[in-house]
């Protein structure tokens, strides 16, 4: 079974400050790593995820995030955050497989973004 | 293109009726899934159809829940007696049918209160 630890509930930060949200898995097998956004009364939207490759995987909006194997983490980040990145932020694993691709979710985060 | 609905979006009704929720996934997405997501937490997994075929269903789906997919098309999440704990939002993803790694597009979500 899989498991995902998003580190912090709340992250408060200004504008054009950079910012990190944390995320650590655990999964017996190997896995596949997605972060999504949630904007208030809006559905989910998958800002990156990682597959394979590269373990630095960038996204829409600016983010990016890296996969780190050893640590078992994939945190998020953007080096200069806008008013507009307020939301809610979900990192997810899919442990591929017969897990007919059901994603599992970490607690979210939120971030808030003052002026 | 026009996205993963869902109706309704929102739904208030009282201990012990029935309710039932309809997605509509993007068009030739092949995969449908179901998920809950109650405050505070990310979204659980509850079912997963590949076409009309329900081929997972979470433990957190009692025997009061039932979701359907006829047609490989729409599909119903029925929820029977419901009890003041089924009060969450259901969300609805669809993705295509290449790789499990693939992209899961969410509905904005159902959200249920149950007085």
């Amino acid at each position: 079974a899989q498991s995902v630890t998003q580190l912090d509930s709340q992250v408060p930060v200004f504008e054009e400050a950079p910012v990190e949200l944390r995320c650590n898995y655990s999964s017996s097998v190997s896995v596949y790593l997605f972060w999504y956004v949630q904007y208030p009364n809006q559905g989910l939207q998958l800002l990156l995820k990682y597959l394979s490759g590269s373990t630095l995987v960038k996204g829409i909006n600016g983010f990016e995030a890296e996969f780190n194997k050893s640590q078992t983490s994939f945190h998020l980040r953007k080096p200069s955050v806008h008013i507009s990145d307020t939301a809610e932020y979900f990192c997810a694993v899919n442990a591929g497989g017969t897990s007919y691709g059901k994603l599992t979710f970490g607690q979210g985060t939120i971030l808030t973004v003052h002026p | 293109d026009t996205g993963v609905s869902q109706n309704p979006r929102h739904k208030i009704t009282k201990r012990g009726q029935n309710v039932t929720f309809r997605c509509d996934p993007i068009s030739e997405h092949n995969r449908l899934y179901w998920y809950r997501q109650t405050l505070g937490q990310g979204p659980e997994f509850l079912t997963y159809f590949q076409n009309e075929a329900q081929l997972e269903k979470s433990r957190l789906l009692s025997d009061r829940f039932s979701a359907e997919r006829p047609k490989g098309s729409f599909s119903t999440l029925e929820i029977q007696r419901t009890e003041q704990g089924d009060s969450a939002m259901y969300l609805c993803a669809s993705s295509p049918a290449m790789m499990y790694t693939d992209t899961q597009y969410f509905g904005p979500g159902t959200r249920l209160t149950v007085l």
